[in-house]
């Protein structure tokens, strides 16, 4: 079973930050936090992960708690190009991805 | 770089039939994943290698799945012989070193009739 907690769907509309949500409270010490976006009939694709820090890089900044049982996704601008089904994975990293149910992100014109 | 290079992008065959399904990692990658999508299972991982060595093949369904990895830049999945329920999307990923991002190919997408 996938370790992480997400909502099904979400709307946001254009030009509007998207925050994408994850529980994920049984997370170790060292685990990661990774985040995939699936966009209909194409691979996965990397987003951005992190362990405690905030991480920030082109496409979108991750916030993690202080406690780490939770993070949030945030896509500052988005555009209807970003709608996809968004995976939030945790893991040690040398290890294959377990990939839950993920949150479809519907991005409305 | 082209990226994770798979092949075929298609295929439609024949319960019964092998079915072998290749993948080109990103140069310089020393991880290799395999993963099938269906919609009732969603993405699962089948098998994965570090430096052409098998790490973990616990994800691989039956004896009737089988994947090599003959060298760094080349990973077959072979299907012998393939059921209808091996229909999926086949997904090939790469990576380099631990805790790093893996990059997925564009997933053959097979279907046995």
């Amino acid at each position: 079973d996938a370790k992480t907690t997400q909502p099904p769907s979400m709307d946001c509309a254009e030009g509007r930050a998207a925050n994408l949500p994850c529980n994920h409270s049984t997370i170790s010490g060292n685990e990661y936090v990774y985040w995939y976006r699936q966009i209909h009939s194409q691979g996965p694709q990397y987003i951005i992960h992190g362990l405690k820090n905030n991480e920030t890089n082109e496409m979108a900044s991750l916030i993690i708690t202080e406690d780490r049982k939770s993070s949030t996704l945030i896509l500052p601008h988005a555009t209807l190009r970003d709608t996809a089904v968004y995976y939030c994975i945790v893991g040690g990293g040398a290890d294959g991805l377990t990939f839950g149910k993920g949150t479809h992100l519907i991005i409305q014109p | 770089d082209a990226g994770v290079i798979q092949s075929p992008r298609h295929e439609v065959t024949e319960m019964g039939q092998e079915v072998t399904l290749r993948c080109k990692p990103i140069s310089g990658h020393d991880y290799l994943f395999w993963y099938r999508q269906t919609m009732m299972r969603g993405l699962e991982l089948l098998i994965y290698f570090n430096n052409n060595v098998p790490i973990d093949d616990s994800g691989m369904p039956e004896d009737r799945f089988s994947a090599k990895m003959p060298n760094a830049s080349f990973s077959t999945l072979k299907i012998q012989p393939s059921e209808p329920r091996d229909s999926a999307v086949y997904f090939c990923a790469s990576s380099f070193m631990t805790g790093k991002s893996q990059y997925f190919g564009p997933g053959t997408r097979l279907l046995v009739l």
